[in-house]
């Protein structure tokens, strides 16, 4: 069973701060999804990651993707209210489903 | 990406009913998933719906307790039958088009119904 530990599970920092998203395995993933949720809406596909030590970037967030495709970070540059979310990370290998982390759900203080 | 609706957005049930959730896509699309999303938690996969075959179902679901039916490659139900509290959660779709190059197997999901049980 391929398994995606998220950390941290809960984070709450003040606005303008820094902050790291991890998500690890043991298993290999061919690709690597990070998704936003806000209450009362489905998961919204913030970038996908497909090799390794891949950096994307989107304004503040960016991500990587571990040299050996096991493991990924999200860090974000001074947070803001509008950064509150939760935040999902999710592999796959090859053409199949989505392996889900547990989630990270992320409160931005004003 | 893709443009996904379901229907009800939300819906208040009794114990022991059923309760019929619609996907619709706005482009073809050749598989389609279904996840529940229990309150505060992650996602997790209830089935796969290819067309023209049977739903996989992951373990701890099975056909009796959540039937699915894919009849087109724009459409799919997912069917919570003789429901109790415990089904009380999101039900979310997704659709992917398998694995490209450069993106990978993204999923794009629809908004989600969200299910009480008393």
């Amino acid at each position: 069973t391929q398994l995606l530990e998220q950390s941290p599970q809960f984070l709450s920092i003040q606005e303008g701060e820094n902050l790291t998203v991890y998500c690890n395995s043991s298993s290999v993933f061919s690709s690597l999804q990070w998704y936003r949720q806000e209450p009362g809406e489905g998961p919204v596909l913030l970038v996908t990651v497909v090799t390794g030590g891949e950096v994307k970037k989107l304004k503040r967030l960016t991500f990587q993707f571990g040299d050996a495709r096991k493991d990924s970070s999200l860090h974000i540059t001074a947070a803001q209210p509008g950064d509150t979310g939760l935040y999902l990370c999710a592999g796959s290998q090859g053409a199949q489903k989505l392996v889900f982390g547990q989630g990270t759900r992320l409160t931005i203080n004003p | 990406s893709a443009v996904i609706s379901q229907k009800p957005s939300r819906d208040i049930c009794q114990r022991g009913t059923s309760l019929t959730i619609q996907c619709q896509v706005d482009s073809q699309v050749t598989m389609m998933f279904w996840y529940r999303q229990q309150p505060g938690q992650s996602l997790t996969l209830i089935a796969t719906a290819n067309q023209g075959s049977e739903a996989t179902y992951e373990s701890g679901f099975v056909i009796d307790k959540f039937p699915i039916s894919r009849p087109n490659l724009t459409f799919s139900t997912l069917t919570v039958s003789n429901m109790s509290p415990e089904d009380s959660s999101i039900y979310l779709c997704s659709v992917a088009r398998g694995w490209t190059s450069g993106r990978g197997n993204e999923q794009f999901f629809g908004p989600g119904t969200r299910l009480t049980v008393l």
